[in-house]
């Protein structure tokens, strides 16, 4: 069980938009910014959303992130074929002086 | 370009000590906190630990679930960090990534400031602990 909680699938048409929450809590998202990450099967992680809504460059625009209290997400839109992969959040938890990931979403482009 | 390069991966018996080594190219190794992270085969990341660049204190720290049990390490003037895992268990079977973390961090009595991410990975190294 994750600290950070995110639905395990999410799942939509080709240019369509998605969002992917990530709940956490006071001790972690409430009081940190959050970060997303992307993993194409069969690839390392890639950073796609810093400081909980700064793109790192070569990001698309389509990929947008937001917080409010102690829950984040992350938006696609206008969804690609190569948009398939799993999304992590993650945030600093300073009562466990540990950073959390979600579990992940698997993102599915129908 | 910009890299980090794992190794030192493969198939240990429980107990038996590994040394993983993230060899960087293309930046200034020492300005930079490095990470571990790890991925169970199917399974989700998991923060392992890191260590703070030079000018930070240059010390370590770990996820509960490995403390006691790994340390990690860095030797700037070879550009690598390194993770040592003691008495391996079953568990610890995963692909390891280490990171270069963009890290800012001040605090007073009144306040703290922590910015910290994961900005650039590796490819990986596959642990496997097995008898």
């Amino acid at each position: 069980q994750s600290v950070l909680t995110q639905t395990p699938s999410a799942s939509a048409t080709a240019g369509q938009r998605i969002t992917i929450s990530c709940s956490g809590s006071s001790s972690n998202i409430g009081s940190y910014t959050v970060n997303w990450y992307q993993q194409v099967p069969g690839t390392a992680p890639k950073l796609l959303i810093s400081t909980t809504s700064q793109r790192p460059s070569g990001v698309p625009d389509r990929f947008s992130g937001s917080k409010s209290g102690t829950s984040a997400s992350l938006a696609i839109s206008g969804l690609q074929s190569e948009d398939e992969a799993d999304y992590y959040c993650a945030a600093w938890d300073d009562s466990l002086n540990a950073w959390m990931f979600g579990g992940g979403t698997k993102v599915s482009v129908l | 370009e910009e890299e980090l390069v794992e190794s030192g991966g493969g198939l240990v018996q429980p107990g038996r000590s590994l040394r993983l080594s993230c060899t960087a190219s293309g930046f200034t190794f020492g300005d930079y906190v490095m990470s571990w992270v790890r991925q169970a085969p199917g399974k989700g990341l998991e923060w392992v630990g890191f260590i703070r660049s030079k000018s930070y204190g240059g010390t370590a720290e770990y996820a509960a679930s490995v403390k006691g049990r790994v340390t990690i390490s860095r030797d700037d003037s070879r550009n690598i960090a390194y993770l040592q895992i003691n008495s391996p268990k079953t568990e610890d079977t995963a692909m390891y990534y280490c990171t270069r973390d963009f890290y800012y961090f001040e605090s007073s009595t009144y306040y703290s400031y922590l910015l910290w991410y994961f900005e650039l990975w590796g490819r990986g190294t596959l642990v496997a602990v097995s008898s």
